[in-house]
């Protein structure tokens, strides 16, 4: 089955304590972002990459890094997460950004 | 930053009726995608619009590219309780390889 991959779906964690959120695609897609999603402000865009190795940023990657190392994969890395990069996070796939078809189920992050 | 203004961002109507939804930007874009989201899900991409004064129809949905590629419409025809949802749409900036912007979204209620 096609799909996006993205664990955990809910984090709780404390200011400062470096996470990881995976995302994984099983698609051969090229095209991989990731989004917060906060209310009233629609989705937006963190980072987006093109092709393996290639990452760029996207609205607001400030405090947020990513890695794709392989295809399949594009972390989103918080080094010290600080209370206002609580949301709702999405990650993506596509064979090109205007067909951006497969989200993530969602990982719900707060921090405390 | 470059926006793309989604209005309205509330609405509720009763069964039956016609609406609209507007995203207009000073941007230029490639390319102008829909999308509907249910709570607790990821986007469903409804459809991709790319040439400048295109129109698409998806059953009751009716989506138009503007001429001149920096705004776009939905407009639902009849509309039924399963219509209910959040719409966004999200626009692939001219000459900006993956940056997607979205709209605030649109929280649609159609009442029976």
């Amino acid at each position: 089955e096609a799909q996006v991959t993205q664990n955990p779906r809910y984090l709780i964690t404390v200011t400062g304590k470096k996470l990881t959120v995976t995302c994984s695609q099983n698609m051969n897609h090229e095209y991989m972002s990731w989004y917060r999603q906060d209310p009233g402000l629609g989705l937006r865009q963190i980072y987006y990459s093109m092709n393996v190795e290639v990452t760029d940023k996207g609205d607001v990657p400030e405090g947020y890094k990513v890695s794709r190392k392989e295809k399949r994969n594009f972390p989103l890395i918080l080094e010290s997460p600080s209370p206002n990069q609580t949301s709702l996070y999405f990650c993506a796939s596509s064979g090109a950004p205007d067909r951006l078809a497969f989200f993530g189920q969602g990982t719900r992050l707060t921090v405390v | 930053t470059q926006l793309l203004e989604q209005s309205p961002q509330f609405l509720s109507i009763q069964e039956g009726e016609n609406l609209t939804v507007y995203c207009n930007s000073s941007s230029v874009f490639s390319s102008l995608q829909w999308y509907r989201q249910e709570p607790g899900e990821g986007p469903v991409l409804l459809v991709t619009v790319v040439t400048g004064g295109e129109v698409k129809k998806l059953k009751r949905l009716t989506f138009q590219f503007g001429d001149a590629r920096k705004d776009s419409s939905l407009h639902i025809t009849a509309a039924q309780p399963g219509d209910t949802g959040l719409y966004l749409c999200a626009g692939r900036i001219y000459n900006q390889g993956g940056k997607l912007i979205f709209g605030q979204g649109t929280e649609l209620s159609v009442k029976p």
